[in-house]
Formats: structure tokens, sequence, C-alpha cells
């Protein structure tokens, strides 16, 4: 089973920050990527998929790369409404496999 | 526009039978797409169950393959999802989801979205 890990697990920042959320898999997955938002009481939301694409109606703040085992999700000008747990799952295969969540708070 | 709702008991005791159906309105089950379960203890990271298609056919995660079946009723445009033997670490708030896909050559991409809302078990006695 592919492995997924965040880092870090909790990030604090203030609004307007820039913020960067890595993800590294246990093996190559080449671009099989995605990136959800999940605030509390909700599902989570489908923010970028495929490595690097965002998903229509998500804000351009939100930027992604990464090939192979290597990701990163970042924020830029955060916002009130960025504040949430993110988490990267991996299409590479089943069992599919999310990252442990980063939790990013206001400063 | 495709939405998903949950639905079964909120409480289930040890040893017992969870049993969730999730509802797909706004588009047919039967398009070319997996649909999915995934659950969430509380306070905790996400985990995939399994996913099934149109035609039956189904994929588990093999930490709960022994005690998982996922089921599709196309008549009732839903799926279902059965964990059996449950213990209070099968305490969760369980999703259902569709696998939006894209393709590109030979490549298909999928992620979790829309999700439903969610629905609480607890396994208690």
């Amino acid at each position: 089973d592919i492995q997924m890990t965040q880092s870090p697990s909790s990030l604090s920042a203030s609004v307007g920050d820039r913020v960067t959320i890595t993800c590294r898999s246990s093996q190559n997955i080449s671009n099989y990527l995605n990136w959800y938002q999940q605030k509390p009481g909700k599902a989570p939301k489908i923010l970028i998929y495929a490595a690097s694409s965002l998903q229509s109606g998500v804000s351009s703040r939100f930027s992604a790369s990464g090939s192979g085992t290597d990701f990163s999700l970042t924020i830029s000008c955060l916002q009130h409404e960025d504040f949430a747990t993110f988490y990267c799952q991996q299409g590479y295969g089943a069992p599919y496999s999310f990252g442990q969540g980063t939790k990013l708070e206001i400063k | 526009q495709v939405q998903l709702q949950e639905s079964g008991p909120g409480l289930v005791k040890p040893s017992g039978t969870l049993s969730l159906t999730c509802a797909v309105s706004g588009g047919s089950i039967s398009t070319n797409n997996w649909w999915s379960w995934v659950r969430q203890a509380p306070g905790k990271g996400l985990e995939w169950i399994g996913e099934i298609y149109h035609d039956g056919s189904s994929r588990y995660n093999p930490s709960l393959k022994s005690r998982v079946t996922i089921s599709v009723d196309k008549s009732k445009n839903h799926f279902s999802l059965i964990l059996t033997s449950v213990t209070a670490a099968d305490t969760a708030f369980y999703y259902c989801a569709r696998e939006s896909t894209y393709r590109s050559g030979w490549y298909e991409f999928r992620w979790f979205d829309p999700w439903g809302q969610g629905t609480l078990v607890t396994v208690s006695s």
C-alpha cells in the first residue's frame, strides 16, 4: 500500500501570508495526487487534482506542484476562509490513501 | 448537479453490522464513474473504505476487506455499505463520494467529488 506523509502537521499563519504544505508518497505516483480542504463539521472539498490542476470554482490563491514522490500545495495571500485542514490523497491505485492532514490555524 | 446523501442508523452495537446507503440525485449512478465510501474517526484523518461501479465491480481497502461489502442498486440510484463485526474503532463519520475523472491520453485521473455531507455512526452498547 502507498503511504502518504504530510508536513507540517499543523501550521500557524496570518491573513495575507503565503504558506506551503508538502506531501510525500512512499512510492512513485507520477502526478496522481489530489488536494482537499476540510472545514470543521464539513465534508472535504477538492482543491487540486492531477497534482496541479485547479478544480473549477476554486480560488486561484491555491496552487500546487510536484510529480513522482514529492508534492506541494501553496496558498498565497491567506484569507480568513482558508483556515482549515488540508489533505493530500494519492489516486495512483487502490487502496487510495490520504495524508494525515495539515491543520492551518490563524496566528 | 449531482448530490449525494448518506442515511442509516447512527448507533450500532459492538459486534453488530453497520449498514448505510448513499442516495444519488441530480444524475444517474450508471455513469462512467466509480462511487466510494470514505470514513473519518472523530478528530482523525480520512480512510478510504472501498468503491463500486454500476456494473457491480468493487474494490476494498485490504484493512477492512474481510468485513466490508459495497453494493449498488441502479433502480434506486443508490449504493450501500455494509460493515460487519463492528467495534468502537469503527466509530466515525462515514462519507460517500463520486470519483470524478479526467482523461488525458492513456491516463485517467480520479478524485473524490462531490461528497455527501457525512453521517456519524457510533458503535456503543
